[in-house]
């Protein structure tokens, strides 16, 4: 199986920061690699798809980059509706392991 | 639109077997490039992609769960059925379906996704 490590497990922020996250996976993926946020209670939404292709209706504050097996989500600025978990995913080969998650809290 | 909507028992026992159906509008699963997954998350945890069944027919599974799950679709019904053997205390979990298509997106990135159901495991 292809390995999926997110990095950090959580953060703490402020409103109007900039925020990263990390996803690295265990060989090259490509750019098959997409990012969900989740929010307390609800199904995953999907942000980022293709490693760095805006989901349609998801605020242009969030960006991914990266290709084979380094990614970044970027938040560039922090708003209080973005404090959530996020997600990453591999779907370049089954299984299609999702990251083990990172908490974005108030700081 | 397009929607998804889980449905199933919320408790089983040990050893019974999991039934979940995830009945979907606003798209079909006889069009080519669509698929639709189930994914998992236990309380407090991470996601899990369990499968995903395509237009074709075409199935994929975990592979820590393969000889327990089963996937099937009822394309006149616009159903997809989850089938989970030998359920154990550590499946309690909610279960969520979800949508893919490479109209959009060639990855299959779940752009669509159920509420979920929340499935307790316990005698």
């Amino acid at each position: 199986d292809i390995q999926v490590t997110q990095s950090p497990s959580s953060l703490s922020a402020s409103v109007g920061d900039r925020v990263t996250i990390t996803c690295r996976a265990s060989q090259s993926i490509a750019r098959y690699l997409s990012w969900y946020q989740q929010k307390p209670g609800k199904a995953p939404n999907l942000l980022i798809y293709a490693a760095s292709t805006l989901q349609s209706g998801v605020p242009a504050r969030f960006s991914g980059s990266g290709s084979g097996t380094d990614f970044t989500l970027t938040i560039s600025s922090l708003q209080p509706e973005d404090f959530a978990t996020y997600y990453c995913q591999q779907s370049y080969r089954d299984p299609r392991t999702f990251g083990q998650g990172t908490k974005v809290e108030i700081k | 639109q397009i929607t998804l909507k889980e449905s199933g028992p919320t408790l089983v026992k040990p050893t019974q077997t999991l039934t979940l159906t995830c009945t979907f509008s606003g798209f079909s699963l006889s069009t080519g490039g669509v698929g639709v997954g189930w994914i998992r998350q236990p309380p407090g945890k991470a996601l899990e992609w369990l499968g995903v069944i395509y237009w074709d027919n075409d199935k994929r599974y975990s592979p820590s769960l393969k000889s327990r799950l089963t996937i099937t679709k009822d394309t006149s019904k616009n159903q997809v059925v989850l089938t989970l053997t030998n359920m154990d205390p550590v499946d309690t979990a909610t279960y969520y379906c979800a949508h893919s298509s490479t109209s959009m997106d060639p990855t299959y990135a779940f752009d669509i996704w159920g509420q979920g159901t929340m499935v307790t495991v316990s005698s």
